[in-house]
C-alpha cells in the first residue's frame, strides 16, 4: 500500500530563515511522481514542486527546493529566504496512476516576522 | 485562464439528506478528481473521471457517487449524509498530457456540514 508520512505537524520559521519539511513514503514502484502543495487559509491547494522519481536531480523552484532520497524514500521540501506568504499548511503527495494521488497529514508553517 | 471552480462553498444538510457538489475544471482539463479533506484522516482520493468514465475510485462507500458531463464539469453526489460526511470537499482538474505526470489544479472547495 503507498502511504505518505509526515512526521511534523508544526513548524516556525523566522522570516528570512530557511526550514525543512520532511515527509517520507512507502512503495513499491520504481517510477512514480512527488509533489508538495501548500494550502493557505484561503483553502486551495497550490502546487509548489515536483519530482520525477526517474530524475537524480533535485527539483528547485526559486526558493523552493527539494532533496530526494530514492533509497530512503524521503523527499524533503526546503525553503530558503522565508517569507510571510509561506505561512500555510504544506502537503507532501505521491502518484504512480492516473490521476490517484496519496497526501501526508501536512504540516503548518508558521512564520515569525 | 479561470481556475477550478467548485459550487457551493458552503452547505449544511442534515443527517439521512443527499447532497450534490458541483466542480467546473480549468479549460481544456478532462480530469477531474474528488478529494475528502477532514482534520483526522487528512486527503483522501474519492474518485476521477476522465471523458465522462469514472477511472479511479477510492475507498469510500456507495453512498458517494460521481459523474461527469461532456464538457469535463463534473458533480459528486452523496446520499444518506452522515455526520461524519462533514468535510471539506476539493475538486482537482488536470490536463492528464503524458500520463500520470500532470500535476492536479485544485479549487476552493465546499465546505460540507452535517448536522
Amino acid at each position: 500500500a503507498q502511504t505518505v508520512t509526515q512526521s511534523q505537524p508544526e513548524m516556525s520559521v523566522q522570516e528570512a530563515e530557511t526550514v525543512t519539511l520532511s515527509c517520507t513514503y512507502d512503495t513499491s514502484e520504481s517510477d512514480y511522481y512527488l509533489f508538495w502543495y501548500k494550502q493557505p487559509p484561503s483553502r486551495q491547494m497550490i502546487l509548489v514542486i515536483r519530482q520525477e522519481a526517474y530524475k537524480q536531480q533535485n527539483a528547485t523552484e526559486n526558493r523552493f527546493s527539494v532533496n530526494f532520497q530514492k533509497a530512503a524514500k524521503s523527499f524533503s521540501l526546503k525553503i530558503s529566504d522565508s517569507q510571510l506568504g509561506d505561512a500555510a499548511m504544506y502537503f507532501c503527495a505521491y502518484s504512480f496512476t492516473g490521476n490517484q494521488f496519496y497526501f501526508g497529514t501536512g504540516t503548518s508553517l508558521t512564520v515569525i516576522p | 485562464k479561470a481556475g477550478v471552480t467548485q459550487t457551493p462553498r458552503y452547505l449544511i444538510k442534515t443527517r439521512g439528506q443527499q447532497v450534490t457538489l458541483s466542480c467546473s475544471p480549468i479549460s481544456g482539463h478532462r480530469s477531474v478528481s474528488w478529494y475528502q479533506q477532514t482534520p483526522g484522516q487528512g486527503l483522501q482520493f474519492l474518485f476521477e473521471y476522465f471523458s465522462e468514465t469514472q477511472r479511479n475510485k477510492g475507498n469510500f462507500p456507495g453512498r458517494f457517487s460521481g459523474r461527469q458531463f461532456s464538457n469535463s464539469r463534473s458533480e459528486m453526489n452523496v446520499s444518506t449524509l452522515e455526520l461524519g460526511d462533514s468535510a471539506l470537499y476539493l475538486c482537482a482538474s488536470s490536463s492528464r498530457r503524458g500520463g500520470y505526470n500532470s500535476p492536479l489544479h485544485f479549487g476552493n472547495g465546499t465546505r460540507l456540514t452535517v448536522t
